[in-house]
């Protein structure tokens, strides 16, 4: 059974970036998306982007265009955001498809998640 | 991209059925089959619970199920249990080759 291990907690100060990993154990992504999706304080989830490692194919929602780079081998993928403000203080997961065949969409099926990387910015 | 619209809240007794709706797009909900539900409990990453539609990964139980209608899915919980209490999200596919979720769902068990 894959597992996503993420990164530890990052404290940043306004105007700088972040970096979050993402490990699969138990498995590879290879042929999966992998997609971040963040939850700001006691809101909702928020879908950022995601990368098919085994095309290098990457999608960013117009919100995070220019400041949201994604990265990914076959076990472990990378969540840059910069030009940090307070509104980005949130908890950042990743997500893929655990198991079985896809194609196109269907294997961004977010079956298996991290634990979450809890990023705070503040001055 | 703005979220798919979802209640606040829902409430039902142990036993009992509830059904939660997700309204989209014509540009998500109304347009793919890649519509899926979550459950998060407080403090833990979300749980898939439906995939494309109607479908149950591997040990969800199959007192959820889920369906769609036009723009709008739908997810019942049938025999609410007292562990069913949590938020609940909805996510589709779009037209801009990204994924929106809903707003989410707060389930209490009366």
């Amino acid at each position: 059974q894959m597992q996503l291990v993420q990164s530890g907690a990052e404290v940043k100060e306004p105007g700088s970036s972040v970096k979050v990993s993402c490990t699969a154990s138990g498995g590879t992504f290879s042929r999966y998306g992998i997609s971040w999706v963040r939850q700001t304080p006691g809101q909702g989830l928020e879908w950022m982007g995601g990368i098919t490692p085994l095309s290098d194919t990457r999608n960013y929602t117009q919100k995070f265009q220019g400041r949201l780079t994604i990265t990914a081998d076959t076990s472990t993928a990378h969540m840059e955001l910069s030009s940090l403000t307070s509104d980005d203080t949130a908890v950042y997961y990743c997500a893929t498809k655990a198991r079985g065949a896809c194609e196109t969409v269907s294997c961004y099926t977010m079956d298996v998640w991290g634990q979450g990387t809890s990023v705070s910015v503040s001055s | 991209q703005s979220a798919l619209t979802q209640p606040a809240s829902a409430s039902g007794s142990p036993g009992q059925s509830i059904t939660i709706s997700c309204t989209g797009t014509t540009i998500d909900v109304g347009a793919y089959k890649y519509v899926s539900w979550y459950q998060q409990q407080p403090g833990s990453a979300p749980k898939l619970l439906i995939y494309e539609v109607t479908n149950r990964p591997p040990g969800v139980s199959n007192r959820f199920s889920g369906s769609k209608s036009g723009s709008t899915a739908s997810l019942t919980i049938s025999g609410l249990q007292a562990e069913d209490e949590a938020d609940y999200y909805c996510s589709s596919y779009t037209s801009s080759n990204t994924f929106v979720f809903g707003i989410g769902t707060k389930v209490t068990v009366l």
